[in-house]
């Protein structure tokens, strides 16, 4: 079993749409939860950090997490075609070393206009 | 400065060609990594410089060769490399190897031929 588990997609959805994308994890005891967006020949960039349970909202995008079910999520708000992109979770091991930063797999999200 | 430069951000080179990639940072970030990316897979991790000072190598091959001559600058010298060696080669930086997120680079497309 993978340590983080993404749905690779590809997910297309329309233009305003909410977007949920999630991720699953197996060690209880990750602590650092974060989302990278990546577009197509470009480096990921970070989106959001959460460190604990609940929710933090930046803009149109909100992250969640929920440790009791080790379940991450994303949500963006009113997508615009400029979302279309993968998008990454990562998490920070025990020990919260940035150095050992788990990626899944990632999601390639498509917006269509 | 809030970014993380690297040049060329594209290379073909041959099995026999030295070449060598370059990455700066002026956001006083201690900690710098690189990473390989091969299509639709999430980074992997290859060196971790804390410091000036490697920390971490996974096990990567002899023909890749980092370097960091100062805090701003990382490269990463290649040599013999193979055809399977061709991915998007990222590089990062943090502000310490604690649990934060990494500001990445844009990347090198690199192609060996």
């Amino acid at each position: 079993q993978k340590e983080v588990e993404q749905d690779p997609g590809p997910l297309s959805v329309p233009e305003g749409a909410i977007v949920s994308l999630n991720c699953t994890y197996s060690n209880s005891a990750f602590q650092y939860f974060m989302w990278y967006r990546q577009y197509s020949r470009k480096g990921p960039e970070l989106l959001m950090y959460t460190y604990s349970s609940g929710n933090k909202e930046d803009g149109r995008f909100t992250a969640q997490v929920d440790k009791s079910s080790k379940y991450i999520s994303l949500f963006i708000r009113d997508s615009q075609p400029s979302d279309s992109a993968t998008y990454l979770c990562a998490m920070i091991p025990p020990r919260g070393s940035a150095s050992k930063i788990i990626f899944g797999s990632g999601t390639r999200l498509s917006i269509r206009p | 400065d809030t970014e993380v430069t690297q040049t060329p951000k594209h290379l073909v080179m041959g099995m026999t060609n030295k070449k060598s990639l370059k990455c700066e940072q002026h956001m006083g970030h201690r900690a710098m990594y690189w990473y390989k990316q091969k299509a639709k897979k999430p980074p992997e991790l290859m060196f971790v410089y804390s410091y000036e000072k490697l920390s971490i190598n996974e096990s990567v091959p002899s023909r890749f060769s980092p370097e960091c001559p100062n805090s701003s600058l990382l490269n990463l010298h290649l040599h013999a490399l193979q055809p399977e060696d061709s991915a998007l080669y990222l590089c990062a930086s943090s502000q310490e190897t604690g649990p934060y997120g990494y500001t990445f680079g844009s990347g090198t497309r690199l192609t060996v031929v």
